[in-house]
């Protein structure tokens, strides 16, 4: 199975900062990774799948960049409803796996 | 709109099984697949497998297979994830998600939260 290394676990951030979030995939995944957002007791939501294509209804203030093993998401200018924890997937192959979130805390 | 609806919390004992659904609206349902999705509590998301719609086609994580059947109602537009032999590891919400472009998930249900208790 692809593993998938998300970093950090957790950060702190104020509201209007750069947030940048990675994640590792421990073989070549070409573009097929995806950002999920979840915030607590509700289901995740897709931001951004393909490495960089924003799903409908994302703020642009999110983006996704990378290709093969190594991706990042960027949420500039943090606002309040972005604090969650964030879940990179790889969809390269079955099983698709998930890296194991990133909290995103004030 | 798109909307997936799944059924309410189950409680069962160890070694019995759980049937879970999810009704989908708003969307040509065949035309799609559906994947489903564990969260244990304070945990992360582990994929379980997906189903082709239209014709009940499904794949599952190897960790799964034997015991997970994903199943498909075209009349209804409902997915059914079947899981037997629950052990106190199970517990957890059990999420539907419609597959989508790179075989990401674009909408989910709300969840599920499957309790196995004795």
């Amino acid at each position: 199975d692809i593993q998938m290394t998300q970093s950090p676990s957790s950060l702190s951030a104020s509201i209007g900062d750069r947030v940048i979030v990675t994640c590792r995939a421990s073989q070549d995944i070409r573009k097929y990774l995806n950002w999920y957002q979840q915030t607590p007791g509700k289901a995740p939501k897709l931001l951004i799948y393909a490495t960089s294509t924003l799903q409908s209804g994302v703020p642009s203030r999110f983006s996704g960049n990378g290709n093969g093993t190594g991706f990042s998401l960027t949420i500039s200018d943090l606002q309040p409803e972005d604090f969650a924890t964030y879940f990179c997937q790889q969809s390269f192959t079955m099983p698709l796996t998930f890296g194991a979130g990133t909290k995103v805390e004030i | 709109q798109v909307q997936l609806v799944q059924s309410g919390a189950e409680l069962r004992k160890p070694g019995a099984s759980v049937k879970v659904s999810c009704k989908t609206s708003g969307y040509t349902f065949n035309t799609f697949g559906t994947a489903w999705v564990r969260q244990a509590p304070g945990q992360g998301l582990e994929w379980m497998g997906w189903v082709t719609n239209s014709n009940g086609d499904a794949a599952y994580a190897r960790k799964f297979q034997g015991r997970v059947t994903m199943t498909t109602d075209t009349s209804t537009s409902t997915v059914y994830m079947e899981l037997r032999g629950l052990r106190s590891n199970d517990t957890a919400v059990y999420y539907c998600a419609r597959r989508n472009y790179y075989d990401s998930s674009d909408f989910w249900g709300q969840g599920t939260l499957v309790t196995v208790s004795s």
